[in-house]
């Protein structure tokens, strides 16, 4: 099992809809879990951060973290073509550890 | 704040030569990050520096494998002697300590081996 989970898509979702993006970790101790965009041929970027159970919003995005679950998501409202790119869940090592963990990806994109 | 700064761009090398990547993390981070990101593997932490110590360097693939960090305004990841599978982008990352744990990502140097 890998130690971050994602689904490789593409996500195909139309403008102006929401995209949800989902992941899912196995290190019970991590604390701290990040969604990262990734434009193609350029280096990933913090969207969210998120630390405790819950949603948390900023402008259209959601982070929703179950720790329980082990899961951790990402909602984009009114998806836009420039939304378009690889989302990358990131988790730090838990147990102190500032190392982060990133799962695969998911590659997004947003039809006209 | 200029962001994390990564040179060369762009490296093209030929089999058996010496590599260097170079890395300017942002002014007042304490933590550097090296990663290598390629399609099979994605995104791997090679190893990472607190206050210019390495702290984890579990993620260097081999001994051709050496990471530096002088001072805290510089690092360096030196392949050699360099490979074709080296192939990949490789990013430099920085954050502050003890809360912040957000990394801050360079532009990544992409490396070509041949």
């Amino acid at each position: 099992q890998k130690e971050v989970e994602q689904n490789s898509g593409p996500l195909s979702v139309p403008e102006g809809a929401i995209a949800s993006l989902n992941c899912t970790y196995s290190d019970r101790g991590s604390q701290s879990f990040f969604w990262y965009r990734q434009y193609s041929g350029k280096s990933p970027e913090l969207i969210m951060s998120i630390y405790s159970n819950g949603d948390k919003e900023d402008g259209r995005f959601t982070a929703q973290l179950n720790k329980a679950s082990q899961y951790v998501s990402l909602l984009i409202r009114d998806s836009q073509p420039s939304d378009s790119a690889t989302y990358l869940c990131a988790v730090n090592g838990g147990t102190g550890r500032r190392a982060l963990t990133f799962g695969s990806g998911t590659r997004l994109q947003v039809q006209p | 704040d200029a962001g994390v700064i990564q040179s060369p761009r762009h490296e093209v090398t030929e089999m058996g030569q010496e590599v260097t990547l170079r890395c300017k993390p942002i002014s007042g981070h304490d933590y550097l990050f090296w990663y290598r990101q390629t399609m099979m593997r994605g995104l791997e932490l090679l190893i990472y520096f607190n206050n210019n110590v390495p702290i984890d360097d579990s993620g260097m693939p081999e001994d051709r494998f050496s990471a530096k960090m002088p001072n805290a305004s510089f690092s360096t990841l030196k392949i050699q002697p360099s490979e074709p599978r080296d192939s990949a982008v490789y990013f430099c990352a920085s954050s502050l300590s003890p809360l912040e744990e957000t990394q801050y990502f360079g532009p990544g140097t992409r490396l070509l081996v041949l």
